[in-house]
């Protein structure tokens, strides 16, 4: 089945440091989706990807959609205290009939030193 | 306007047990999704309904079933509860069959 993997998988950062995580698929994706994960909460979804060679900025974080659609990057830079938490990239994936799932990568832990 | 709404949000039960885990979807979404998330790990797809009819199963057993009532609301069962099935069970909706995925809180679910 599909695959995505996640590096690194912690990240430990003084304040100001930039951070990046890279996210990879077995398999060509549609479309690649970022959450993020606060100590304690709940996914929230931070961007959606669609196009080959897509970039993205959200203020200080910028999201790169590889030319093959395999892969991905989240880098942020000036890392803040409020950016602490677990940033998950997602494929979706469909299994017959119109079924669609995520399928998330384990994620990278930020940790930032203030 | 309200999210995602999941209840309860802590419980606890012993192997054997069965556990029934609710979700309120955010009003005009008509997809719910079911994702395990266990401790270091990321969220892993349990069931998708869409339209109040299973879309979806992901690599879980049997224990596990799942149903949408007709206002989209959904439950997740889990019979003969395992040590292994303690976890954050999370729900999330979404508006159309894609697209990003809005999660509840989630309910955190320890066997003992």
């Amino acid at each position: 089945g599909q695959q995505v993997m996640q590096i690194p998988q912690y990240q430990h950062v003084q304040e100001g440091e930039d951070f990046t995580t890279y996210c990879n698929s077995s398999t060509t994706l549609s479309n690649i989706q970022w959450y993020k994960q606060r100590p304690g909460g709940h996914p929230v979804f931070l961007i959606q990807l669609v196009k080959s060679g897509e970039v993205k900025k959200q203020k200080r974080l910028t999201f790169q959609f590889g030319e093959a659609k395999k892969n991905s990057s989240l880098h942020i830079t000036a890392t803040q205290t409020t950016d602490v938490g677990t940033y998950f990239c997602a494929g979706p994936s469909r299994s017959g009939g119109s079924n669609y799932k995520l399928t998330f990568g384990k994620g990278t832990l930020l940790t930032v030193n203030p | 306007d309200a999210g995602v709404t999941q209840s309860p949000t802590h419980l606890i039960k012993t192997r054997g047990q069965h556990v029934t885990l609710r979700c309120s979807p955010i009003s005009g979404h008509k997809s719910v999704s079911w994702y395990q998330q266990v401790l270091g790990q990321g969220p892993q797809f349990i069931f998708q309904y869409y339209e109040k009819e299973e879309r979806g199963r992901g690599n879980f057993p049997d224990r596990f079933s799942a149903r949408q009532f007709p206002n989209y609301s959904s439950e997740l069962n889990v019979n003969a509860l395992l040590l292994g099935d303690s976890a954050l069970y999370l729900c999330a909706s979404s508006f159309v069959n894609t697209g990003e995925l809005f999660f509840g809180e989630g309910s955190r679910l320890t066997v003992l």
